[in-house]
């Protein structure tokens, strides 16, 4: 596609209840990456997959965090038993890594606005 | 640890007035450095960045230069417009050589309000 897609858009999710966040990259993308964008702040690391390896989830903030990407293209990030200090909007991002590892763009998805309540 | 530091918003200015939106880091090696444009209802944009010490991103009017001596990488633009009204966020790329990646670090954002 032409962009870092991701949907739902908006979620509001009961206290307790399972969500799931979906991620499209940009098509032939290796790395793509999951931040975490609480209000007012900026966004914060939460995973990164090369094509379907997960090689970092040193930012998934509790065991009620997890994130896929099977067959190496689409993402999705699941959230158990969803608590309040949830709310934040998910975000997205896909690159392709450079031979220098220096200074890849990140090319940010919309994001998904999470609202427990 | 690596961080970033920006200046707090908002930054309120008139049309054509002169931008600055200071950024500090501190990191462990030698990062690349980033601002991201975020516009109302829309997702992170890539502004500008520089890879290496005393380099200059800039883009659309927008400069930026690599300081390594004071650890900065302020963002400055000689003349704002109305359009240039959104969220700011300076961050670093902290590159990973175990697997081959980099992760942002970003700044808390700095809102910027130009008014005609």
């Amino acid at each position: 596609g032409a962009g870092v897609s991701q949907s739902p858009r908006y979620k509001v999710a009961k206290r307790g209840q399972d969500v799931a966040l979906r991620c499209d990259p940009i098509s032939g993308h290796v790395s793509l990456f999951w931040y975490q964008q609480a209000l007012g702040q900026g966004p914060e690391f939460l995973t990164y997959f090369q094509n379907e390896a997960q090689l970092d989830k040193s930012g998934l903030p509790s065991d009620r965090f997890f994130a896929e990407r099977p067959e190496g293209s689409v993402s999705t990030l699941k959230i158990q038993r969803t608590q309040q200090e949830d709310s934040a909007v998910y975000l997205c991002a896909s690159s392709q890594p450079r031979r220098s590892g220096r200074g890849n763009e990140q090319y940010f998805g919309p994001g998904t606005r999470l609202t427990v309540t | 640890g690596n961080s970033v530091t920006q200046m707090e918003g908002p930054v309120t200015l008139s049309e054509e007035a002169f931008l600055t939106i200071n950024c500090t880091y501190t990191a462990t090696g030698y990062p690349s450095l980033f601002w991201y444009v975020q516009y109302p209802g829309e997702g992170l944009q890539l502004l500008l960045k520089a890879t290496k010490a005393d380099d200059k991103g800039s883009n659309k009017g927008f400069e930026a230069t690599y300081r390594k001596e004071t650890t900065s990488f302020h963002l400055e633009k000689g003349s704002v417009q109305v359009s240039d009204s959104a969220v700011y966020f300076c961050a670093l790329s902290a590159f990973t050589f175990s697997g081959g990646y980099n992760k942002l670090i970003f700044g808390a954002g700095t809102r910027l309000a130009v008014h005609p």
